[in-house]
């Protein structure tokens, strides 16, 4: 069965400090990877997916992640944040090839940056 | 564009009543549609998901009950609601192999 973890249940930074959220996940086989972000009060929003191809993939807002397939990890960075970058941040992955068509999503981490 | 609408956003039933949570997506077929329950510090727990009309799986046992009774539409229900069926509902849909996309959700409290 699939599953993902976060490695931090809350991370606080300052302003323009680097950001790195860890994501594992367990599956055997060929996966999808995302990372969503849910503002205070919104709805869960796309930041970026991995389906194939290069493993570094860049999304909205100058996020980036990083899959590392023999460490079935697929990490967030963000080189300076943002205090707009206060949210929570979930990973998720999608079995691909399969008879059926689950996104299963980790615990998440809750970013607090400060002005 | 693809829209999917979920409601009520707001809800608060006596424990005991029946539940019925109605998500409706526009714009595409076929879509896979799904529900997730979300719950602070444990991410999205996916309910319930469907590949097709009548087609119905299951991921947890619990309180809770789906059906797909067309193409587009994904209802949440419940007989006898419990206290702990406390939460916020997300419906979602998504086609093989693009992402998934989310509704606004729905805030249940159950008193």
């Amino acid at each position: 069965a699939q599953s993902v973890s976060q490695h931090n249940h809350h991370v606080i930074l300052s302003e323009a400090a680097s950001l790195e959220l860890g994501c594992n996940y367990s599956y055997g086989g060929t996966v999808n990877l995302f990372w969503y972000v849910q503002y205070p009060g919104q709805h869960l929003q796309l930041l970026l997916k991995y389906f194939s191809g290069d493993p570094l993939v860049k999304g909205i807002k100058g996020f980036e992640a990083e899959f590392i397939k023999s460490k079935f990890s697929f990490n967030l960075r963000k080189p300076s944040v943002q205090w707009s970058d206060t949210a929570e941040y979930f990973c998720a992955v999608n079995a691909q090839k399969t008879s059926y068509d689950k996104v299963i999503f980790g615990p998440g981490t809750s970013l607090s940056v400060i002005p | 564009s693809q829209t999917i609408h979920q409601w009520p956003a707001t809800l608060v039933q006596p424990v005991g009543s029946p539940l019925s949570l109605e998500c409706t997506v526009e714009g595409t077929s076929n879509p896979n549609l799904y529900w997730y329950r979300q719950a602070a510090g444990r991410g999205l727990q996916l309910l319930f998901y469907s590949v097709g009309i009548g087609q119905i799986s299951s991921e947890v046992p619990q309180n809770l009950s789906a059906s797909r009774p067309q193409d587009r539409q994904f209802i949440l229900s419940s007989k006898k609601l419990l206290l702990s069926d406390s939460g916020f509902y997300l419906c979602a849909w998504k086609r093989v192999p693009t992402e998934a996309f989310f509704g606004q959700g729905t805030r249940l409290t159950v008193v």
